[in-house]
Order: C-alpha cells, then structure tokens, then sequence
C-alpha cells in the first residue's frame, strides 16, 4: 500500500520556468512533510520541509505548498536552472514515530535550456 | 567536516555470501537508518535504530541484520537469506527532528 504517491515520474521544463512537483499521501497521521533532491548513484539531500500547522514554507527559489483536506503538497521551483535536473522524492512522517519517513517513488526533474 | 561516509562505494558479492556495508556519521545523531533503492521506486526502510544497543527492523527487513554498539556507527549485514539483494543502500541519521541526512550510498551487485 503506497501511502505516500509521485504519479508523474518524470517532468520536462524549460530553463527560467517553474517547475511544479506533485505528491499525494493516503495516511492521515502525517503532519510533517519533506522535499529530497536526489543525483544519481549519491544520496538524497535535504531541500525543504513543511509542517501539517502550515500551508506555505518558502526558501529561496524552492516553495512547497500543502493542502491538507486533499492530502497533497507540491514543490514549486521558480526559475528553474539546469543544475536542477535530479530526481525529486517527497516523504511524510508522523511525528513521535522515530521519524521514519515514507518515500513516494519520485519524479525525474529535466531543465532544458 | 561533519557527515556520513558509507563504504565500499561499489560492492560485489558472489551468491550464497554474507557481505557488511559500512556506515559511519560524526554528526553527534542519535538516530540512524538504512533503507535501500531500487530503479523507479522509492526508499524503503530497511532497520532503523533511535539509540546505541537498540534498532527496529523496517519494512523490508527480511534477510538483513544490523548491530548499534557505537553511536557514530550502524552497520548492515546482507545475509544469503536475502533473495534479491541487488540495489543501491542508503543510510541516514537524524536528529530529534524530522529531517534525515543522507550518506552517499552504496551499490551491491550479487555475480
């Protein structure tokens, strides 16, 4: 059971554009939510979280929004470069769990110039 | 520099062999994990430990075992009993937030 879904595997966008990542999560009990961006053969790297107390958390050109009666957030990246071509997961926990995070499957994130 | 090593970067086992992935933080983190990647989907927990001398198997902890004796180090064991032991395996540390932080990973390929 999938509780946690990126049903776009993979995104072209023009540089400059915005880049809109989805995710969708299934469990209710989530209330903290994160953004990885992955590079091939290394590992995730933090880029942004979002508490379920907030709708909006910005930083620098990366926003993540969260709509929690649809149980959806997304990551904004505006403009985006070429450098930003990885493959995005986003991961839910619910807090006091021992942080254990659940993956969507990610979305290959292509910057054309 | 504070972080997470993970060795061997590349590693090769013959089937039927038990083989040990490193992982080391000096990131002072109580907590450590270690999930692993396979193509197209996402990281799945593996064993995770909140302190030294404890750890709790994940979802897919068939196969795998793992030892705390040492804050800075979480080793995993891949067992003969893992029937498809191939893939790239991440560990993480955290810290009493939410956000977890990634060593840079080691491939396994079984001959």
């Amino acid at each position: 059971d999938q509780q946690v879904k990126q049903n776009s595997p993979s995104l072209s966008v023009q540089e400059g554009r915005i880049s809109i990542l989805n995710c969708d999560y299934t469990n209710s009990m989530f209330d903290y939510f994160l953004w990885y961006k992955k590079y091939p053969a290394e590992g995730p790297t933090f880029l942004i979280s979002i508490s379920s107390i907030k709708d909006k958390n910005e930083d620098g050109r990366f926003t993540v929004f969260l709509n929690k009666s649809a149980k959806h957030l997304s990551l904004h990246i505006v403009p985006s470069q070429p450098g930003d071509s990885a493959v995005y997961f986003c991961a839910a926990v619910q807090t006091g769990t021992a942080s254990k995070l659940t993956f969507g499957t990610g979305t290959r994130l292509q910057v054309t110039l | 520099d504070g972080g997470i090593t993970q060795s061997p970067k590349y590693l090769f086992r013959k089937e039927g062999q038990n083989v040990t992935l490193s992982c080391e933080q000096n990131l002072n983190h109580d907590a450590m994990y270690w999930y692993r990647q396979d193509p197209g989907q996402g990281l799945r927990l593996i064993y995770y430990s909140q302190i030294v001398n404890d750890f709790q198997k994940g979802d897919i902890a068939e196969g795998y075992s793992v030892s705390r004796e040492k804050k800075e180090s979480f080793p995993l064991t891949v067992t003969s009993a893992q029937k498809n032991p191939t893939a790239f395996y991440l560990c993480a540390s955290s810290t009493r937030r939410n956000e977890q932080f990634f060593g840079p990973g080691t491939r396994l390929t079984v001959l």
